[in-house]
């Protein structure tokens, strides 16, 4: 059964700030791992998508790294900014028909 | 592209009650996913469509829940009775079928669900 964890579950830094979020999981057997943002209140909104045969994707501030074998995905956000505080959460797809297995999410705080 | 719509937003019953969830996903989309999400946690997978049929409800709780997608595009999901338990937000998603390239999903604005 894939499990998928995040670390950390929080952070806050100051604006400005280059960060990275960490999502692992447990069977590399992946079809391919989403990244999205929630804000509070609101539902999910798609960040990045990595099929399992690429290794990274990137758009604007946003680089999102693929690590099939050792299970490990990374989002790296560059020159932070207070409108990129909300939770981001990653899920991972298995092979074919399986559903999404999201992460806990990690809550980030950018402080102006 | 018009997104993945549901209603209602917010929803306040009383344990024992009924209410019921409606999703219409984008156009073309032969997949579709319902997700519970408790307050701090990660969304968990209810049920998945594909199509009218059902790919994956191992997680749906089915003395209470039911889904149905008639016709392959709009979907509701049913409490009936409600626990306290049950309060968390409802969200709908979205993809195209397994297979093609670019699977990625889109998730509704949810339905928050308190259940008093």
């Amino acid at each position: 059964k894939q499990e998928v964890t995040q670390i950390p579950a929080a952070l806050s830094v100051p604006e400005g700030e280059n960060l990275v979020l960490n999502c692992s999981f447990t069977d590399s057997a992946i079809y391919n791992l989403q990244w999205f943002r929630q804000d509070p209140g609101k539902g999910l909104t798609s960040l990045l998508l990595i099929q399992s045969s690429q290794r990274e994707q990137t758009s604007g501030r946003l680089n999102a790294s693929l690590d099939k074998s050792s299970g490990r995905s990374t989002l790296y956000i560059a020159a932070s900014q207070p409108g990129d505080s909300a939770t981001y959460l990653c899920a991972v797809r298995g092979n074919y028909g399986q559903n999404f297995v999201f992460g806990p999410g990690t809550r980030l705080s950018v402080l102006p | 592209e018009a997104g993945v719509a549901q209603s209602p937003r917010y929803k306040i019953i009383e344990k024992r009650q009924s209410v019921a969830f409606w999703c219409n996903p984008i156009s073309g989309h032969a997949t579709l996913y319902w997700y519970q999400q408790i307050l701090g946690q990660g969304p968990k997978l209810l049920i998945q469509f594909q199509n009218n049929g059902v790919v994956d409800d191992s997680q749906l709780p089915k003395d209470r829940f039911s889904a149905e997608r008639l016709k392959g595009v709009d979907s509701t999901l049913k409490i009936q009775p409600a626990k306290l338990e049950d309060s968390a937000v409802y969200l709908c998603a979205s993809s195209l079928v397994m297979g093609v390239v670019n699977t990625e999903a889109f998730f509704g604005q949810g339905t928050r669900l308190t259940v008093v």
